[in-house]
């Protein structure tokens, strides 16, 4: 079945540094993937999302990169700041219905 | 603008009882409604979905149900409560017939011991 893959699965980097996280998925017809924040017991808020007609997106220190040929796609975070610290979800559209398939979530703890 | 209620926002029930969880949406109209498991340190468990009232998609085979009595309420039942049903459960929406996006509600941490 669909699958959506997500790497890695925790990250560390220092205040200001970039982060990125990578993920592949395996439906060919996926058109749409958003990239969710979830602070720890809190709702995942959704921060930026790509859909097929576009390569790059970016909204100030975030960006999302998409590779249709290769199925892959992944978030950039530059300028890394504490309250970035969070679990991250990609995720892509599943059979052109509105449903979506998550990663496994990468855990970004940025070290002061 | 839309929001998007849950409750309760913590249970605990012991295993064998029932279980309601209610979510509700404002500020829109005939959304998709999306029912959503996330066990402890894990990713998101597509449940349901609801594309109108009556019609529902189940994702996973299990002990749960969804009902969508009204159009922008949606509720996950249980007759009979697992010790694998606790987890955190998050009802989402999404706005027809072209938006992508999906919101999340606040989620109901349920414990079943």
């Amino acid at each position: 079945g669909e699958n959506v893959e997500q790497h890695p699965s925790t990250l560390s980097v220092q205040e200001g540094d970039s982060a990125v996280i990578k993920c592949t998925y395996s439906d060919s017809a996926s058109n749409y993937f958003p990239w969710y924040k979830q602070e720890l017991g809190k709702r995942p808020q959704l921060i930026i999302d790509i859909r097929s007609n576009v390569g790059e997106k970016k909204d100030q220190r975030i960006a999302v990169t998409l590779n249709k040929t290769a199925k892959h796609f992944s978030l950039h975070i530059t300028e890394t700041q504490p309250e970035d610290s969070a679990v991250y979800f990609c995720a892509a559209e599943m059979d052109s219905s509105y449903k979506l398939i998550f990663g496994s979530g990468t855990r970004l703890l940025v070290r002061p | 603008s839309q929001t998007i209620h849950q409750w309760p926002a913590t249970l605990v029930q012991p295993v064998g009882s029932p279980l309601s969880l209610e979510c509700t949406v404002e500020g829109t109209s005939n959304p998709n409604l999306y029912w959503y498991r996330q066990a402890a340190g894990r990713g998101l468990q597509l449940l349901f979905y609801s594309v109108g009232i009556g019609q529902i998609s189940s994702e996973v085979p299990q002990n749960l149900s969804a009902s969508r009595p009204q159009d922008r309420q949606f509720i996950l039942s249980s007759k009979k409560l697992l010790l694998s049903d606790s987890g955190f459960y998050l009802c989402a929406w999404s706005d027809l017939p072209t938006a992508y996006e999906q919101y999340f509600g606040p989620g109901t941490r349920l414990t079943v011991t």
